[in-house]
């Protein structure tokens, strides 16, 4: 897994609640994204990073927030939780040769109650 | 944005075969398009990249083809083995923008 962890791998919240999901990696890759996978979805991405402290939006952002203060940590914050957000959350990073090969994590499956 | 179609069958052969998992794909042509895997419960992992102006892509038992006039890759396991069971995605990327297919799921039957 190009050694990308996530925490937690399973989190149980309740609605308006804010979750901070972690990713770290250990491969110096610059770039970093976050997506969410749902039943009947592909992959979708809400954020990446392409370096410290830049960010920028992908295709399902609203109510998602990153921060990325170092290389090898990037989060992913819902600022308040709701029910659509139930979903499993990858982190995946990429070398800047080569930003389409993307190596992914394990994945948080999180669920809003 | 992009819509990405891949076998929504789940594709079941028989060991020693050659599996060939379709992608088409709408609007722009994308600048590169890669295959994951996706195992239960996992991340899924890369296994090949090919370029618009690449028409075939090989490593090992795995081969991949583009067709940016049909708007449409194959990615094909040949030999296969009960080990190459799995979910395999369709990903496509221009720019900052990556889009995956919802995967096919290939079960090989020993």
């Amino acid at each position: 897994d190009a050694g990308i962890t996530q925490s937690p791998r399973h989190k149980v919240t309740e609605t308006g609640t804010p979750v901070t999901l972690r990713c770290h990696q250990t491969e110096n890759h610059r770039y970093m994204y976050w997506y969410r996978q749902d039943p009947g979805h592909g992959l979708r991405l809400i954020h990446y990073s392409y370096g410290v402290k830049d960010t920028d939006k992908g295709e399902v952002s609203d109510g998602y927030s990153v921060s990325r203060s170092k290389t090898e940590d990037f989060l992913l914050t819902l600022e308040s939780a709701t029910s659509s957000q139930t979903s499993v959350y990858f982190c995946a990073s990429a070398d800047s040769d080569r930003p389409y090969e993307q190596y992914f994590g394990p994945g948080t499956r999180l669920t809003v109650t | 944005s992009q819509k990405i179609e891949q076998n929504s069958e789940a594709l079941n052969i028989q060991e020693g075969k050659t599996a060939t998992l379709t992608c088409n794909y709408t609007n722009y042509s994308p600048a590169y398009l890669q295959w994951y895997r996706q195992d239960p419960g996992r991340g899924p992992v890369f296994l090949l990249l090919i370029r618009e102006n690449e028409k075939e892509k090989r490593k090992e038992r795995l081969k991949v083809t583009f067709d940016t006039t049909l708007k449409q890759s194959l990615f094909h396991i040949t030999a296969s083995q009960p080990a190459d069971s799995a979910t395999y995605l369709c990903a496509l990327s221009t720019g900052n923008q990556f889009y995956f297919g919802t995967g096919t799921s290939l079960t090989v039957i020993p």
